[in-house]
């Protein structure tokens, strides 16, 4: 079946240190692909998407590319802060079917 | 934007009790309604889609007669966890969307459940 990878964090790093979360997947169709941002207490919000190979998504600074060779959609930003400490969760979708959601990795950023 | 709530947050209940979780969807018609369990260090596990005013769709491996889901109205959906074991200890998480949202789903904050 369809699923997820992304890294186990926590992931630390230091106020505008530059952030990279590594998140593959496998899909039986063609699928969008998804960042969604959980920040503590609150509900799953979606922090970005693509919809087909090669288009990239951003959204507050974070960026994400979809490579089809590498069947990857790494997050990334180019300086952190702490107000992005959060759990981020990478997810895919064929068309209407479910979303299959990765393991989430925490965000520590420290001052 | 779009806004799901859940209640309670979180609940403790012996073994044997059920439980029920509400999800509301604030400022949208929610068509369909989806519950998620995530257990530590887990992906998000879809367990049920609904639709409003039709039977849940349960996803393989997911008992319906243990996990009662209702969406009775375009704003609430509830799960009732029936006699309730400590293995039920999870986090139950639920999102909605509507006509106006296309394919996007809005997710409430998660109930967390405890099973003495």
């Amino acid at each position: 079946g369809d699923s997820v990878t992304q890294m186990e964090g926590p992931v630390t790093l230091s106020e505008e240190a530059f952030l990279t979360i590594n998140c593959t997947y496998t899909a039986t169709g063609y699928p969008s692909l998804f960042w969604y941002v959980q920040y503590p207490g609150e509900g799953l919000q979606l922090l970005l998407k693509a919809t087909k190979a090669d288009d990239k998504g951003s959204n507050k600074g974070f960026e994400a590319t979809y490579r089809k060779e590498t069947t990857s959609f790494h997050l990334e930003k180019g300086s952190v802060q702490v107000s992005d400490s959060a759990v981020y969760f990478c997810a895919s979708q064929v068309g209407f079917q479910k979303l299959v959601f990765g393991t989430g990795t925490r965000l520590l950023v420290s001052p | 934007g779009a806004v799901v709530s859940q209640h309670p947050s979180w609940v403790i209940c012996k073994s044997g009790t059920s439980v029920k979780i509400e999800c509301r969807s604030l400022d949208f018609q929610a068509t369909t309604m989806f519950w998620y369990r995530q257990f530590p260090k887990q992906s998000l596990m879809l367990m049920a889609t609904s639709n409003e005013g039709s039977k849940a769709t349960y996803e393989q491996g997911v008992e319906k007669d243990k996990f009662l889901i209702n969406h009775a109205s375009l704003t609430l959906s509830t799960l009732t966890v029936t006699s309730a074991h400590p293995e039920d200890s999870s986090f139950y998480i639920c999102s909605a969307k509507g006509t106006a949202s296309y394919n996007e789903q809005f997710f409430g904050p998660g109930t967390r459940l405890t099973v003495l």
